[in-house]
């Protein structure tokens, strides 16, 4: 059972506009979400996060949203930039035990296009 | 950072291996992650303080120790083709438990 789901495998954005990527999850108990870039060959670096009592939060060119009525979340890269193309992944942790864990969701590549 | 060691491995079905990771400084958890092909990184376990906390669904052939100096290893034994795959190591400091997580490069897995 995919409790984090990104459903756009890939995203094309020409340089200079808006991307926005989306995430939409499944379990209630979620408090807290996070945005991870990932380039080949590297490890998941982490961009940005947002807590449950929030409903967005900003980062320079990055922007979180959650609506937790729809189970959804956005991120948005404005301006975005080459440099941006990557493989960005969502996460979800409960927080509510004593485990730190994140479940994350099966990616969308980005391509941002110059 | 966060360290891997090795980055890359070829090993033989049947086999065992050990991968290494040194967490970033004053982080004290640990987490194993493992990601396939296609996938986002799927929890396999967390170490705190020497113990284990917390256990995705992963058989008890994968084990984990973590060691004073908040160096950690993961242990895979009897490997399966379908264990090949990216192993990546996180650390985080303990006490905040919503915080991220600080991944390493990860080791790529071959089991042939």
């Amino acid at each position: 059972d995919q409790q984090v789901k990104q459903n756009s495998p890939s995203l094309s954005v020409q340089e200079g506009r808006i991307s926005i990527l989306n995430c939409d999850y499944t379990n209630s108990m979620f408090d807290y979400f996070l945005w991870y870039k990932k380039y080949p060959a590297e490890g998941p670096t982490f961009l940005i996060s947002i807590s449950s009592i929030k409903d967005k939060n900003e980062d320079g060119r990055f922007t979180v949203f959650l609506n937790k009525s729809a189970k959804h979340l956005s991120l948005h890269i404005v301006p975005s930039q080459p440099g941006d193309s990557a493989v960005y992944f969502c996460a979800a942790s409960d927080g509510g035990g004593a485990t730190n864990k994140l479940i994350f969701g099966t990616g969308t590549l980005l391509a941002v296009q110059p | 950072g966060v360290t891997q060691s090795p980055t890359h491995l070829i090993k033989t079905r049947g086999q065992q291996v050990t991968l290494r990771c040194s967490s970033q400084s004053g982080h004290n958890t640990v987490s194993w992650y493992q990601q396939a092909l296609g996938q986002g990184p799927q929890f396999i376990f967390q170490y705190y303080r020497e113990e284990e906390n917390g256990r995705g669904n992963f058989p008890p052939r994968f084990s984990g120790l973590q060691f004073p100096n908040d160096s950690s290893e993961l242990n895979v034994n009897a490997l399966e083709l379908d264990d090949s795959a990216l192993y990546l190591c996180a650390s985080s400091p303990r006490g905040g438990m919503n915080t991220e997580a600080f991944f390493g490069q990860g080791t790529r897995l071959t089991v042939v």
